[in-house]
């Protein structure tokens, strides 16, 4: 049981480029969360989904699509990557009522 | 706009000192306060608190939660040097019958010195 894992762990971009972090779960958790944390900062919800095939958006959603086409995995795209998003990336998951475990998080420098 | 304040946003102690880190919340459709303590990498889960006036404990550490007043604290008696992280908290919010979206506080520094 690994938990939450996310990968790269480390990643530089330069701008206008685009990837894709990816996350994954074992524990056959219906909710996943993809949070964005900048330097000196609390979390930022940016995307969240409650099963397969519904995702929908949090409060920093702009730049970023994901999807979730298994309850496994549940990957977060950067299309045209920006300074701004610069910053380190976190996904969770979550059974019902109890409370979200995160991964080890993907810290993204964009140059 | 839903929000969540912690104070103070840093603090230095000693070992054996007792620390009371605070967080108060404004948001729609409350369902739970949530602790969480963050070292290198991931915040790792301290507590869930939903009802008013009823301290969770584990170890050292304790919490309440204070539904009317919007406010949250978390105690830390004796504390050690591998106490020093960022505490965060964050509330719950919406979310249907069973799961929530964290709304986050920008976080304690807490530093512990031998």
């Amino acid at each position: 049981n690994a938990g939450v894992t996310q990968t790269p762990k480390f990643r530089i971009l330069k701008i206008g480029q685009s990837m894709t972090l990816q996350c994954t779960q074992d524990m056959n958790h219906n909710y996943m969360y993809w949070y964005r944390q900048d330097p000196g900062m609390g979390l930022k919800l940016i995307y969240y989904s409650v099963g397969a095939g519904i995702t929908d958006k949090g409060e920093v959603p702009n730049g970023y699509n994901v999807s979730r086409s298994t309850t496994e995995d549940f990957p977060l795209r950067l299309e045209l990557a920006a300074p701004s998003q610069t910053s380190v990336y976190f996904c969770a998951s979550n059974p019902p009522n109890q409370p979200q475990h995160f991964g080890d998080g993907t810290r993204l420098s964009i140059l | 706009e839903d929000k969540v304040v912690q104070s103070p946003l840093s603090l230095v102690v000693h070992e054996g000192d007792t620390v009371t880190l605070n967080c108060s919340y404004e948001v729609t459709n409350f369902r739970s306060l949530l602790w969480y303590k963050q070292e290198k990498k991931a915040p790792t889960f301290l507590f869930m608190l939903t009802s008013s006036g009823i301290e969770k404990k584990s170890g050292r550490l304790s919490s309440i939660l204070d539904k009317k007043e919007l406010f949250s604290i978390l105690n830390i008696t004796a504390t050690q040097t591998g106490d020093s992280a960022i505490y965060l908290c964050a509330a719950s919010v919406g979310g249907g019958t069973s799961y929530g979206k964290l709304t986050f506080g920008q976080g304690t520094i807490l530093t512990v010195h031998p």
